[in-house]
């Protein structure tokens, strides 16, 4: 099935670990994002790749890096987490890096930072 | 700065029709979205304005005017499955996706 599948879904970690959560797509996408979602806060845009190589920051970028080596992957790593990264994290993807496209969200990976 | 305003929660009868709404102050205009997310499950699209006016899809519609920096999702002959929070989102003039806090829908039979 097409889409994009994210790893793992949900993962308790200690304070100061580094972690990577995977992400990939299938549908060829050019544009790749990862947003954070918060009770009682709007998705938050931690970092996007408008095409394979590039990447750029969002708007809670700190904590946070990403790379975009091909097409079809964007991890996200936090090098050393922190309990206010608590969240549960979305990949996107969208064949439009205008933000005029309709984003395909994976099913999220829940992280618990203690 | 930039901002989307829509209710926290709302709460509706089944086989009723509910109008969700959506103010938005933001740094130029190219498009706004609504997005349907279900608990614990990942946000999926419902529409996508950038003209004025109303776009209609079975049960679901979407009107905008640009003017009045409004939108709104009408939900018609609700059903329990559309209990879920629906999303707002404005791409701005540097085509970033500014997006709301979502509106919590709860149907009750």
């Amino acid at each position: 099935i097409a889409g994009i599948t994210q790893a793992p879904t949900s993962q308790i970690l200690a304070a100061g670990r580094r972690m990577t959560l995977r992400c990939t797509q299938d549908m060829r996408h050019n544009a790749m994002y990862w947003y954070r979602q918060d009770l009682g806060l709007g998705l938050r845009l931690i970092h996007y790749s408008n095409t394979a190589g590039t990447t750029g920051k969002g708007e809670v970028p700190d904590g946070y890096s990403v790379s975009r080596a091909n097409t079809d992957d964007f991890p996200l790593t936090l090098a050393s987490a922190v309990p206010s990264q608590t969240s549960v994290y979305f990949c996107a993807s969208s064949d439009s890096s205008r933000g005029t496209g309709e984003l395909f969200f994976g099913e999220g990976s829940r992280l618990t930072v203690l | 700065g930039q901002n989307i305003d829509q209710p926290t929660e709302m709460t509706a009868t089944e086989g009723a029709i509910v109008q969700i709404n959506c103010t938005y102050q933001t740094s130029g205009f190219n498009g706004l979205f609504w997005y349907q997310q279900h608990a614990g499950e990942a946000p999926t699209f419902l529409s996508y304005n950038v003209l004025d006016g109303l776009e209609e899809k079975g049960r679901f519609s979407s009107f905008l005017s640009r003017s009045k920096g409004y939108s709104y999702l009408l939900l018609k002959e609700l059903q329990m499955k559309d209990s879920a929070s629906y999303l707002c989102a404005v791409t701005d003039s540097n085509y970033q996706l500014i997006w709301g806090a979502g509106t919590k829908l709860i149907i009750k039979p």
